[in-house]
């Protein structure tokens, strides 16, 4: 089984720009999340989406964050325009249930914003 | 809203050392707990995870944590350690019963020396 990949896996954009994080879950998993790693900090909830509705989009940090995951496969991360403090790791996972306890992780994107 | 502390950031230990990687969580009710790795270059996954029952959980590779209710810890242990641990360990926390979020403390890196 193909296990959750993100891409690209490294990303270095200008201050200003636009970057757009693409996520494909496990087959068949409902349930697709992104988390952020700023470097230093910890790992941090963004949204989750059951199929292609947001279920929770609490943790999403601006508006200049759009996660959108139409026909409720592949998900992608959009952030425009990029500031510095973007910069970090992306993750995705997915999960086949909602109850948080059987996620699997992606390897993450890299994002430098300069 | 809960919250994970990792109090070793970076540990360094010979080969055969024994580990012990503490976490405490702050959270009144009752939670689920987990470890995860991450191997260099690759995607974070689970080592262990403590719903219910038995306090002494076992993962793979060796690993165990036990679950202290008193304390609010979930201390990860190995009794000796090899090379191929060297990798960056989160503890993470969700509330039990229904959805929730992963919380994840701001993880350890381990590196060991052979």
């Amino acid at each position: 089984e193909a296990g959750v990949t993100q891409f690209p896996s490294h990303s270095v954009i200008e201050k200003g720009q636009t970057v757009t994080l693409r996520c494909d879950p496990i087959s068949g998993h409902d349930n697709l999340y992104w988390y952020r790693r700023v470097m230093g900090k910890e790992i941090k909830f963004l949204l989750h989406f059951v199929k292609e509705s947001k279920q929770d989009e609490s943790g999403m940090p601006n508006n200049r964050f759009l996660a959108e995951r139409t026909g409720g496969t592949y998900s992608t991360l959009k952030v425009q325009p990029a500031e510095l403090e973007d910069s970090g790791v992306y993750f995705c996972a997915s999960s086949r249930d909602s109850s948080g306890n059987t996620i699997y992780f992606g390897e993450g994107s890299w994002l430098t914003v300069v | 809203a809960q919250s994970v502390s990792q109090h070793n950031h970076h540990v360094i230990l010979s080969e055969a050392a024994s580990l012990e990687l503490g976490c405490n969580y702050s959270y009144g009710g009752t939670v689920n707990l987990f470890w995860y790795v991450q191997y260099p270059g690759q995607h974070l996954q689970l080592l262990l995870k403590y719903f219910s029952g038995d306090p002494l959980v076992k993962g793979i590779k060796g690993f165990e944590a036990e679950f202290i209710k008193s304390k609010f810890s979930f201390n990860l242990r190995k009794p000796s350690v090899q090379w191929s641990d060297t990798a960056e360990y989160f503890c993470a926390v969700t509330l039990s019963g229904g959805y929730q979020k992963v919380t994840f403390g701001t993880g350890t890196k381990l590196q060991v020396i052979p």
